[in-house]
């Protein structure tokens, strides 16, 4: 059974700090990392992805992989209120176009 | 372009009644795929098709759950008979081979409550 973890949080932090977004994930195979933003009654939406091992940069966001721990995380600079909402990670593996979906986390930041 | 488009939104019935679901995905989108979301579950994909054909039905809970894609431009999830447990938001999503990262595209959802 593959599985994706996330911290079901919720996270909070103040507005203009660095939120921290983690995720690990069972299947070595993995070759595709998600993140995807869910606001309260909306549906998800893609914000990063992530293939190689490292950092990906994409204005306030930045993915982290590492393939060795099984890990991707998300961090969000100079958060906003307006960033409240759940973060899904989603994993594909190789071979098919499957997603497999953490549970999120909860991310609140506070004016 | 009109994004996945999902009817009806809201969706109240009674436990043993039959229950269908609706999807249109983008236009020229050769994946579709269907999830369940509850708060004890999280987000689950429960069947995808590629080019109307079904691929994997593995998540599909139980016999009482069957999916339709007569063509490219409409599908159906269909339960029958509703149990209370089905209470869930149902997301229809679509994707295209052309798209380099494969992003999948949900629609706004259904809220299913099953009373």
């Amino acid at each position: 059974q593959k599985e994706v973890e996330q911290n079901s949080g919720p996270l909070s932090v103040p507005e203009g700090a660095i939120a921290s977004l983690n995720c690990t994930y069972s299947d070595r195979g993995s070759q595709s990392f998600f993140w995807y933003r869910q606001y309260s009654g909306k549906s998800p939406e893609l914000i990063m992805f992530i293939y190689s091992n490292g950092d990906k940069e994409d204005g306030r966001f930045t993915a982290q992989l590492n393939k060795a721990s099984q890990y991707v995380s998300l961090l969000i600079r100079d958060s906003q209120p307006s960033d409240s909402a759940t973060y899904l990670c989603a994993v594909r593996g190789g071979s098919n176009y499957k997603l497999t979906f953490g549970k999120g986390t909860l991310l609140t930041v506070n004016p | 372009d009109a994004g996945v488009i999902q009817s009806p939104r809201h969706e109240v019935t009674e436990m043993g009644q039959e229950v269908t679901l609706r999807c249109k995905p983008i236009s020229g989108h050769d994946y579709l795929f269907w999830y369940r979301q509850t708060m004890m579950r999280g987000l689950e994909l429960l069947i995808y098709f590629n080019n109307n054909v079904p691929i994997d039905d593995s998540g599909m809970p139980e016999d009482r759950f069957s999916a339709k894609m007569p063509n490219a431009s409409f599908s159906t999830l269909k339960i029958q008979p509703s149990e209370p447990r089905d209470s869930a938001v149902y997301f229809c999503a679509s994707s295209a081979t052309r798209d380099s990262i494969y992003e999948q595209y949900f629609g706004p959802g259904t809220r299913l409550t099953v009373t």
